[in-house]
């Protein structure tokens, strides 16, 4: 069947560590996107890439590194620089050159800073 | 700069009760797009319904129907005869025409349907 795969679910991670988010479609979408997700403040943009070996920062990208050199997958790196990584990370994909505003949306990953 | 609000976080019913989620929405642009999406205990978010700002029409789909009233600027979302399957969390979404599909989300709404 053909979606979205974001691993690992749950993800536990020191502080000062770098942690990798995976996210993989065989949708055969152009574009990519990354949310966070905090309890009362809805989706919050991170990065998005339009097509492959070109991304985009979103309104949040401070903290946070991607690349693009696959159409399938669009990685997520939390860094140590970002200040508050705890949250909810989904990554999203949708028909690009083709306005509709339907997203595609992985099951998400829990990333926890101890 | 594009603002949606849900001011309702949570929202208890018991099964087949009727309920509304609202949606206010702020834009400077003429031609937008409003969406609502449903994100269930499983994590991902599920499209439901898009709207152009032209089309002040209501639209219903099964138990599902949506209010789009640009005078007040609120998308609203009704549930008729509630079932235990629609817990969620509902958010709202914006996006004006240039912007593609670049959505701002509001809050969300936790709604908690019992049997």
């Amino acid at each position: 069947d053909g979606g979205i795969t974001q691993s690992p679910k749950y993800l536990f991670r020191k502080e000062g560590q770098n942690v990798t988010l995976s996210c993989e479609q065989n949708l055969n979408h152009d574009a990519m996107y990354w949310y966070r997700q905090d309890p009362g403040q809805g989706l919050r943009l991170i990065y998005y890439s339009q097509i492959v070996n070109d991304f985009q920062k979103g309104d949040i990208a401070e903290g946070y590194s991607v690349s693009r050199e696959k159409k399938e997958s669009f990685p997520l790196t939390v860094t140590s620089a970002q200040k508050n990584p705890t949250a909810f990370y989904l990554c999203a994909s949708s028909v690009s050159g083709t306005f509709t505003g339907e997203l595609f949306f992985g099951e998400g990953s829990r990333l926890t800073v101890l | 700069a594009q603002k949606v609000t849900q001011a309702q976080t949570e929202i208890s019913v018991v099964e087949k009760e009727d309920v509304t989620l609202d949606c206010v929405y702020e834009t400077r642009d003429t031609t937008y797009y409003l969406f609502w999406y449903k994100q269930p205990p499983s994590g991902e978010l599920v499209f439901l319904i898009r709207r152009n700002s032209f089309d002040e029409q209501n639209e219903i789909s099964g138990r599902y129907s949506w209010n789009f009233q640009k005078s007040t600027s609120s998308f609203n979302f009704t549930i008729t005869a509630s079932q235990v399957v629609d817990s969620a969390v509902y958010f709202c979404a914006l996006t004006p025409r240039e912007a593609g599909n670049m959505l701002t989300f509001g809050g969300g709404t936790r709604l908690m349907v019992k049997p």
